[in-house]
């Protein structure tokens, strides 16, 4: 089975830190995403990466970085923390075109 | 830009009865994939089913079929003899090319026992 890790479940930050969310996969996918999940929102994608040092921004990705170092791993990170960031996060990966993408159990951030 | 509307943001049926759930999309591509997720309080997304816009025939997937109306831009999700295992939230998600999901708000379903 394909494994999607995210490193934290629940996350609880401040404004103004500099965050880190990491994600890491154990099938040697091509591709990986990061989404936030809001209620009455569904799932919306801040950016995706089709290779090691590729990005790709997706439809909101305002206040997020991303970082792909090494195949395996995407990180995904808030600058500047701020409160509307509160969200559940999620990273997906897949093997490439015309295949499901495989989730993450998600990471659960709150910005007080 | 692509939209998947889902129109039902709760939905419940009593267990063993039949449910479908609504999902609607546009989309100006030609060739493009279609999937319903599942998201169960332990949060993780699972794959249900994903129908591919240019085969006809509808997908199955054991208990879960799709009617994928291509003119109409429909692709609503059936779930027959409901167990209580399938409570959970469902997405609808339309690929708008490049791998890139497109989701809908999530429908929530609960089943009575």
């Amino acid at each position: 089975d394909v494994k999607v890790t995210q490193s934290s479940r629940y996350l609880v930050k401040r404004t103004g830190e500099k965050v880190f969310l990491e994600c890491v996969q154990d099938m040697d996918h091509e591709n990986m995403f990061w989404y936030r999940q809001d209620p009455g929102l569904g799932l919306r994608l801040i950016y995706f990466s089709y290779d090691v040092k590729m990005k790709e921004k997706g439809d909101i990705p305002e206040g997020y970085s991303v970082s792909r170092e090494k195949k395996e791993r995407f990180s995904l990170i808030l600058e500047s923390a701020s409160t509307n960031q509160t969200s559940m996060y999620l990273c997906a990966s897949s093997p490439g075109s015309d295949q499901p993408q495989h989730f993450g159990d998600g990471t659960r951030l709150s910005i007080l | 830009a692509q939209t998947v509307t889902q129109s039902q943001p709760e939905m419940s049926v009593q267990e063993a009865e039949t449910v479908t759930l609504s999902c609607t999309y546009d989309t100006s591509e030609s060739d493009y994939y279609l999937f319903w997720y599942k998201q169960p309080p332990s949060r993780q997304m699972i794959l249900v089913i994903r129908q591919e816009a240019y085969k006809q025939q509808n997908a199955t997937e054991n208990r879960f079929s799709v009617n994928f109306q291509k003119a109409a831009k429909s692709f609503s999700l059936k779930i027959s003899d409901s167990q209580l295992g399938d409570a959970a939230m469902y997405f609808c998600a339309c690929e708008q090319g490049a791998q890139k999901l497109v989701f809908g708000q999530g429908t929530r379903l609960t089943i009575n026992p």
